[in-house]
């Protein structure tokens, strides 16, 4: 079965520049949640959405914003960026309560 | 609130002897409790979970954890390490805020294999 999908894989901006980062998730799943891995740290969560809405909000920016489409897929976008928002962004998807699933991940080196 | 500690940044094995890395919660009540692995540059991937069926959990290549409520803890073990198992360990838990579940990572146990 298909897993998490994000795109790109690779993504290198320059500062101040903006950034689309996006993300399907396993059919039927109900949950999206977006985690940020800086280098050698543990993922911290961002944001989720159920349903199309917004779930929970963890230690998101106010320079980024996500929302969930009609179709279930996020977009998490990534606006006046700073060297320290390169990093590795993961998206998950789930269905309610159970085990989330994660992409592969899209790293964004801001130079 | 739900929290996860894991008591070793770094875990160093042989190959073909056992792996023990260590996790402790904290929860009011009975949590949902789950490993994953990260390999180098790559996802995050499930190893198993717990969710009060059995205090025993088996999981992919060989691991298990066992949900020891006594202790407040959560180990992963393996009786054969592999240098495929050289990766990240991520203990984590299920935090609820306004009825919706979130993952919440513990900082990592990082693990490493020698011939």
């Amino acid at each position: 079965a298909a897993g998490v999908i994000q795109s790109p894989r690779h993504l290198i901006k320059e500062k101040r520049e903006t950034a689309t980062l996006k993300c399907y998730p396993i059919s039927r799943h109900d949950t999206v949640y977006w985690y940020q891995q800086g280098p050698g740290q543990d993922p911290q969560f961002l944001i989720s959405f159920y349903e199309k809405m917004q779930s929970d909000k963890g230690s998101i920016p106010d320079r980024f914003s996500a929302q969930q489409f009609s179709d279930y897929h996020s977009e998490l976008n990534m606006s006046s960026l700073e060297l320290g928002d390169s990093a590795l962004y993961f998206c998950a998807s789930s269905l309610t309560n159970s085990p989330l699933h994660f992409g592969n991940g899209t790293r964004l080196t801001v130079t | 609130a739900q929290s996860v500690t894991q008591l070793d940044s770094h875990v160093s094995v042989s190959e073909g002897t056992p792996v023990l890395l260590r996790c402790n919660y904290s929860s009011s009540y009975s949590p949902s409790l789950f490993w994953y692995v990260q390999h180098p540059n790559k996802g995050l991937q499930l190893l198993l979970k717990y969710t009060s069926a059995a205090t025993l959990v088996k999981g992919i290549n060989g691991f298990e954890a066992e949900f020891k409520k006594s202790e407040t803890s959560f180990h992963l073990t393996k009786p054969s390490a592999h240098m495929s198992d050289a990766a990240e360990y991520f203990c984590d838990t299920l935090s609820l805020n306004s009825g919706y579940s979130t993952l919440t990572f513990g900082k990592g146990t990082m693990l490493l294999v020698s011939p």
